[in-house]
């Protein structure tokens, strides 16, 4: 069975300041991706990335990094300088890629308030 | 603009009065689904679709129906609604499932509805 587990239930932070929301996930398929998906105040799901088991590569975009350790289970998402704006719920899945697959499973998401 | 529609996004109903919420998307993709959201649980999958005619169930289909008689479309029925109904509910669709790159879940803005 799949799990992810984002222990962070909450977080607050000062605007400018770094974050980093942890995701560990679990499963016994060898091939997978993992997401990260941002929940804001509106309610609308928008997704932020995808990532395939075989790219371990760091990812970067903007202000956002994502940190992907296969040996850990671990799909870090860091913020850096962080903005009002990034206040959400963030929620990190899973889904096995092979052929048929279907079920993407969510952690119960980490929901981060920047104070100005 | 490719997107996922759902209408109502808003819906107070009564006990066991049958409703529909439809799920539209234009991405001429395969696969489409059903989640709830509820405080503390995360998202969960209610039903699934992987093709014209073809549906499964998700962790929790109790109380609900859905039909795809049409590729884009993807309703959701509650024949007897319940207040344990209660919930934010997302359609979410996806192409090439588990084949390739393209199978991130696109999802729409929600349903909030409340059951009294």
């Amino acid at each position: 069975a799949q799990k992810v587990t984002q222990a962070q239930t909450e977080i607050s932070v000062v605007e400018k300041e770094d974050v980093t929301l942890d995701c560990v996930y679990e499963t016994r398929d060898t091939t997978y991706y993992l997401f990260w998906y941002k929940q804001p105040p509106s309610g609308e799901l928008v997704f932020l990335i995808r990532r395939n088991s075989f790219d371990e590569q760091n990812e970067i975009s903007g202000r956002y990094s994502w940190n992907f350790q296969k040996s850990t289970s671990s799909f870090n998402f860091t913020i850096t300088a962080s903005q009002v704006v990034d206040s959400a719920v963030y929620f990190c899945a899973l889904k096995y890629s092979g052929a048929g697959s279907y079920q993407l499973t969510f952690g119960k998401g980490t929901k981060l308030s920047v104070i100005p | 603009e490719a997107q996922v529609t759902q209408n109502p996004r808003y819906l107070i109903t009564v006990t066991g009065k049958k409703l529909t919420v439809t799920c539209s998307q234009n991405m001429n993709h395969e696969y489409m689904s059903w989640y709830r959201q509820d405080p503390g649980l995360g998202l969960r999958q209610i039903y699934y679709s992987m093709n014209v005619e073809v549906t499964d169930k998700g962790d929790v289909p109790e109380g609900y129906k859905v039909s795809r008689k049409e590729k884009r479309n993807f309703p959701l029925i509650l024949e007897s609604p319940s207040p344990n109904q209660t919930s934010l509910y997302f359609c979410a669709s996806s192409s090439h499932i588990g084949t390739g790159e393209s199978d991130t879940q696109y999802f729409g803005p929600g349903t909030r509805l409340t059951v009294l």
